[in-house]
């Protein structure tokens, strides 16, 4: 299958500051990447989807301007989330696709820690 | 977002017996039904999907079960080993939209 790499895959911030998650489709051209966010011993909740070029569209209740999404290349989206708080602490994960396949690939992961 | 229900919650198995997990959708508009394997701190690892035109798909140890008219679907593993013993998540999509509707997951435990 094609490969998704996440990075990085833990990250420690103060509270206040912000971070930066990057999500590489290695082998293949990505037209949409998904952004979840799963807590610990929970399923994964859908934040956003992304469109290489375009904005991205937040599921209800994901602040938008605390969660910036930029996909920005066909191989590339980022989340930044913005002045963190602890309650941003959570496992982050990206999912790719691409037109000609409906399987979605996911990346390892990247846990992030606010303190 | 529309719900994928998920059972059992965690699932213990003897080494070489069949773990069962079953799902149920609500909305008939999915098209798309696979099941993931989780790691502890690791992205989920696709492990077998089906469409709703096919009743059944297995894959080596892995098959899904659809019934379309109860609107359900299962995963059993046959012969299970300890290396199973992940998180399983099944999940629904609408077309090629690839935007995932996940259940709330199962601990599947194999023990030794």
């Amino acid at each position: 299958g094609a490969v998704v790499s996440q990075h990085p895959s833990r990250v420690i911030c103060k509270s206040g500051t912000s971070v930066k998650i990057e999500c590489r489709s290695l082998d293949f051209q990505a037209t949409t990447m998904f952004w979840y966010r799963q807590f610990p011993k929970q399923s994964l909740m859908l934040m956003a989807t992304s469109n290489e070029g375009s904005k991205a569209t937040y599921e209800q209740g994901v602040e938008k301007d605390k969660f910036l999404i930029n996909h920005a290349s066909l191989t590339l989206s980022t989340l930044t989330v913005t002045s963190a708080h602890p309650e941003d602490s959570s496992f982050y994960i990206c999912s790719a696709g691409t037109v000609l396949n409906t399987e979605a690939f996911f990346g390892q992961g990247t846990r992030l820690t606010v303190v | 977002q529309q719900q994928v229900k998920q059972s059992p919650q965690s699932l213990i198995v003897q080494k070489g017996g069949i773990s069962i997990i079953n799902c149920a959708y609500e909305n008939t508009a999915f098209d798309y039904f696979p099941w993931y394997q989780q790691f502890p701190g690791k992205g989920p690892a696709l492990l077998i999907a089906i469409r709703p035109d096919v009743s059944e798909k297995k894959e080596g140890r892995f098959t899904i079960s659809f019934n379309k008219s109860a609107k359900q679907f299962s995963l059993h593993i046959m012969d299970s080993q300890p290396g199973d013993s992940a998180t399983y998540f099944c999940a629904a999509s609408i077309g090629s939209a690839r935007q995932l509707t996940f259940g709330s997951g199962t601990q599947l435990t194999v023990l030794p």
